[in-house]
C-alpha cells in the first residue's frame, strides 16, 4: 500500500497566520491526492481534490499544490473556524485508498 | 441535497459481527462510489474498502480482507458494511461516504469522498 506521511502532526498558529501542511507519498501518485477537514465530533469534509482543485463552496483561503510524491496544503490566513484536523488522502488507481495521519490545527 | 443516514450505535461482544447500514436520502448511489472509513478513538481515518456500482466488485483494504463485507442495495439506495470476528480494537466510529469515480483505460477507481454519513459508533466490549 502507498504510505502517506503528513507533517507536522500538530501546529498552533495565530489568527491571520499562513499555515502550511505537507504530505509525502511513498511512491509517485501524480496528482491523485485529496485534502479533508475534520472538526471534533464531525465527519470529514472534502476541501480539495486532484491536489489543487478547490471544491465548490470552500473558502479561497484554502489551497493545495504538488504532484508526484510531495504535496502542500495551505491556509493563507488562519481563521478561528479553521480549528480542525486535516487529512490528505491518495487515490492512486492501482492501489487501495490511504489517508495521511492527520494534522491538528489550533489557534495560539 | 443528498444525505447519508447511518444506523445507530452498536455494542458487540468480541468474536461477534456487526452490520452497519447507510441509506441515501434525497439521492442515490448508482452513479457513485461508496467507501467505508473508520476512526478509532483519538486516531486518524482508515479506509476499509468500498464498492463502485458500475464495476460491481467490492474492494477491501488488505488489513480487513476476509473480515469485512461491503454491499449495496440500489433498490433501496442503501449500503452495508459487515465486520466479523470483532476485536476490542475494532471499537471505532464507522463512516460511509459517497464519492466520485475516476474512469481510466484500466477501469473505474475510487476518487474523492464528498458526502459523508454522520458515523456509527461500534463498541466492542465483553
Amino acid at each position: 500500500d502507498i504510505q502517506m506521511t503528513q507533517s507536522p502532526s500538530s501546529l498552533s498558529a495565530s489568527v491571520g497566520d499562513r499555515v502550511t501542511i505537507t504530505c509525502q507519498a511513498s511512491q509517485d501518485i501524480s496528482y491523485y491526492l485529496n485534502w479533508y477537514q475534520q472538526k471534533p465530533g464531525k465527519a470529514p469534509k472534502l476541501l480539495i481534490f486532484d491536489a489543487s482543485s478547490l471544491k465548490t463552496g470552500v473558502p479561497s483561503r484554502f489551497s493545495g499544490s504538488g504532484s508526484g510524491t510531495d504535496f502542500t496544503f495551505t491556509i493563507i490566513s488562519l481563521q478561528p473556524e479553521d480549528v480542525a484536523t486535516y487529512y490528505c488522502q491518495q487515490f492512486h488507481t492501482l492501489h487501495p485508498v490511504t489517508f495521511g495521519g492527520g494534522t491538528r490545527v489550533e489557534i495560539k | 441535497q443528498v444525505q447519508l443516514v447511518q444506523s445507530g450505535a452498536e455494542v458487540k461482544k468480541p468474536g461477534s459481527s456487526v452490520k452497519v447500514s447507510c441509506k441515501a436520502s434525497g439521492g442515490t448511489f448508482s452513479s457513485y462510489a461508496i467507501s467505508w472509513v473508520r476512526q478509532a478513538p483519538g486516531q486518524g481515518l482508515e479506509w476499509m474498502g468500498g464498492i463502485i456500482p458500475i464495476s460491481g466488485t467490492p474492494k477491501y483494504a488488505q488489513k480487513f480482507q476476509g473480515r469485512v463485507t461491503i454491499s449495496t442495495d440500489e433498490s433501496t439506495s442503501a449500503a452495508y458494511m459487515e465486520l466479523s470476528s470483532l476485536r476490542f480494537d475494532d471499537s471505532a466510529v464507522y463512516y460511509c461516504a459517497r464519492g466520485g469515480i475516476m474512469t481510466t483505460v484500466n477501469g473505474a477507481f475510487f476518487y474523492y469522498m464528498d458526502v459523508w454519513g454522520e458515523g456509527t459508533t461500534v463498541t466492542v466490549s465483553s
